[in-house]
């Protein structure tokens, strides 16, 4: 157990729709990150936040937005859904106070979002 | 930017024998952090070792090891003794250092499929 919890595990929904995706960080970790992994590709680096604030920007599209919330929770919120959008969405953390994790990103077990 | 390149897709070794993945990246930093997780088929992303660039010696867990050589770019993975439940995909990644408190994000290769045989 990585520490990293993530909801839904599993969801399916219509094109069009919108859903939200949350993560809690492990305790102590400050920064949380945001990856999508379609069927047979590498993980792509969406968003991340540190403490609150946005940090760094990956492929995030227009229809993607994020926020870390003051208890270092996130939610990833994906709009107009596409087809393509199906992938397995992680959440990882990292970066407590004071040295906390050592310099390294847990991943959650991710959701699995199916648009149909 | 950085770049992690994985060479080998696929590979396989028997059970007990010793395999070793590759990975090479590219950067112009000079701190920064190499890794290797392991993505068995539940998906779920696991971390198998860690490295530090300004660390010469490398880094072991348990029948995991590292060969890193920092002056050639090369960060490849040993694993010894090998068991089934090894069998997974292999994603070697990069982050660079980052001051003020936060960390670098990671930048994944595009990972080795392993299959470990009995």
């Amino acid at each position: 157990d990585s520490g990293v919890t993530q909801t839904p595990k599993h969801l399916i929904t219509a094109t069009g729709q919108r859903v939200t995706l949350r993560c809690s960080p492990r305790s102590g970790d400050l920064s949380v990150y945001w990856y999508q992994q379609s069927l047979d590709q590498g993980l792509q680096f969406l968003i991340q936040y540190y403490n609150g604030e946005e940090r760094a920007k990956g492929n995030i599209l227009e229809r993607f937005s994020a926020q870390q919330f003051p208890d270092l929770h996130s939610e990833l919120n994906l709009s107009s859904l596409e087809l393509g959008d199906s992938a397995l969405y992680f959440c990882a953390s990292g970066g407590g106070r004071s040295g906390h994790s050592g310099n390294t990103i847990y991943f959650g077990e991710g959701s699995w979002l199916t648009v149909v | 930017a950085q770049t992690v390149t994985q060479s080998q897709p696929e590979m396989s070794v028997q059970e007990a024998e010793t395999v070793t993945l590759s990975c090479t990246y590219d950067t112009s930093e000079n701190n920064y952090y190499l890794f290797w997780y392991k993505q068995p088929p539940s998906r779920q992303m696991i971390l198998v070792i860690r490295q530090e660039a300004y660390k010469q010696q490398n880094a072991t867990e348990n029948r995991f090891s590292v060969n890193f050589q920092k002056a050639a770019k090369s960060f490849s993975l040993k694993i010894s003794d090998s068991q089934l439940g090894d069998t997974a995909m292999y994603f070697c990644a990069f982050m660079k250092h980052a001051y003020g408190g936060s960390q670098g994000n990671l930048i994944f290769g595009k990972g080795t499929k392993l299959s470990v045989k009995p």
